[in-house]
């Protein structure tokens, strides 16, 4: 079946440091991936996605890649600032307006 | 201007009463969606609709009923409410498989 995997939170870093979430996918088709974020108290908001093989989704300085080889889409940004502290959650979809698989979630907290 | 709105955004109810959560989005999408996040965080699909119908119905109890009205409403009734559907509610639209979330309805039941 179709299915997201992300590394289990939560994940606990200093202002400025480098920060990486893993996603993998398994997928009978090809997927568009996306990362969503969900800030305390609100919904889900989409951060940024690829469509195709090595596609680069970027957004408020995160990055992902789209990696077909080693069907991995893995979050990355540079420089976290406290304000980046959320829930993240990789997700897929195979088709246009087919349900949308989401990972378990990573919750990422950032020390001043 | 909400996108996808919902309401309530906070349910205190006792176990066997029926409620509903109203959705509205103001997109023109055609795909709508109920989804179930529990306490850790984890988001399960409960239903799909497209277009009024519906397309997707993952293993949810029957006591959970969606009503489409119009493709531009999704709403989610639940009769005889258990302790366990305590959650929170998240309803979504989405064209070109791009999502657009609610902020929630925070069901807790007593």
């Amino acid at each position: 079946g179709n299915s997201v995997t992300q590394m289990e939170g939560p994940v606990t870093l200093s202002e400025e440091a480098f920060l990486t979430i893993n996603c993998t996918y398994t997928a009978t088709g090809y997927p568009s991936l996306f990362w969503y974020v969900q800030y305390p108290g609100e919904g889900l908001q989409l951060l940024l996605k690829a469509t195709k093989a090595d596609d680069k989704g970027s957004n408020k300085g995160f990055e992902a890649t789209y990696r077909k080889e080693t069907t991995s889409f893995h979050l990355e940004k540079g420089s976290v600032q406290v304000s980046d502290s959320a829930v993240y959650f990789c997700a897929l979809t195979l088709n246009r307006d087919d349900k949308i698989i989401f990972g378990k979630g990573t919750r990422l907290h950032i020390l001043p | 201007d909400t996108a996808v709105s919902q309401t309530p955004k906070y349910l205190v109810t006792q176990m066997g009463n029926d409620k509903s959560i109203k959705c509205e989005q103001n997109l023109g999408h055609d795909t709508m969606y109920w989804y179930k996040q529990d306490s850790k965080k984890f988001l399960k699909i409960m239903f799909s609709y497209n277009n009024k119908e519906l397309i997707i119905n993952e293993t949810v109890p029957n006591r959970f009923s969606p009503k489409s009205p119009d493709k531009a409403h999704l709403n989610l009734h639940i009769n005889s409410l258990e302790l366990g559907d305590s959650a929170v509610y998240f309803c979504a639209s989405s064209q070109r498989a791009e999502a657009f979330f609610g902020q929630g309805t925070r069901l807790t039941v007593v």
